[in-house]
């Protein structure tokens, strides 16, 4: 079992709908839960991060975490074609030596049809 | 202020040759990270250095290696070269390993490795 989960897609939603999307995770010892946008051809760009189980809300964007249900979340409202891209998340825990690594999921591609 | 740099942006190599791939961190931040994407999967951490000293390692073989340099640019080199090194390196840099932005960390754009 990989340490986290994220359905490939693809995803295809209408201009205007609410996207929903999800990582499981299996390691504890998770502190820090991310969400990385990442355009074709180019490196992740940070968009979300959270600390504590529950919601953390940014203009049409949504990160929820749930610690009990090793689960996180990311919602984006009134979804734009200008949100098409892949979404990751991503998961960081203390590695030992001072060092900290992130651990994430395969990504989900989105489409956003206008 | 400039991004985190990443050179070169393309690279074709064949197999069992050598490559070095460079990073130049954001201004201030002292820590360098490197992970492997690979086609349709999520980057995966190789190397994380912080005042020129590894702090970290990933489960990749010994042909990877990395170093800092006293101005926190790093280098990334791949020896031996297999068809599955092909992939795009990223670097990514915080000020600290502990303290980037928002916990996370600044990326580049990446290198895209080709070997064949």
């Amino acid at each position: 079992q990989k340490e986290v989960e994220q359905d490939p897609g693809p995803l295809s939603v209408p201009e205007g709908a609410i996207v929903s999307l999800n990582c499981t995770y299996s390691n504890s010892a998770f502190q820090y839960f991310m969400w990385y946008r990442q355009y074709s051809r180019k490196g992740p760009e940070l968009l979300m991060y959270t600390y504590s189980s529950g919601n953390k809300e940014d203009g049409r964007f949504t990160a929820q975490v749930d610690k009990s249900s090793k689960y996180i979340s990311l919602f984006i409202r009134d979804s734009q074609p200008s949100d098409s891209a892949t979404y990751l998340c991503a998961m960081r825990a203390y590695s030992g030596a001072g060092s900290y690594q992130l651990t994430f999921g395969k990504g989900t591609k989105l489409s956003v049809i206008p | 202020d400039a991004g985190v740099t990443q050179s070169p942006t393309h690279l074709i190599k064949t197999r069992g040759q050598q490559v070095t791939l460079r990073c130049s961190p954001i201004s201030g931040h002292k820590s360098v990270s490197w992970y492997q994407q690979v086609l349709g999967q999520g980057p995966q951490f190789i190397f994380q250095y912080y005042e020129k000293e590894e702090r970290g390692r990933g489960n990749f073989p010994d042909r990877f290696s990395a170093r800092q340099f006293p101005n926190y640019s790093s280098e990334l080199n791949v020896n031996a070269l297999l068809l599955g090194d092909s992939a795009l390196y990223l670097c990514a840099s915080s000020l600290s390993p502990g303290q980037g932005k928002n916990y996370g960390y600044t990326f580049g754009s990446g290198t895209r490795l080709t070997v064949v």
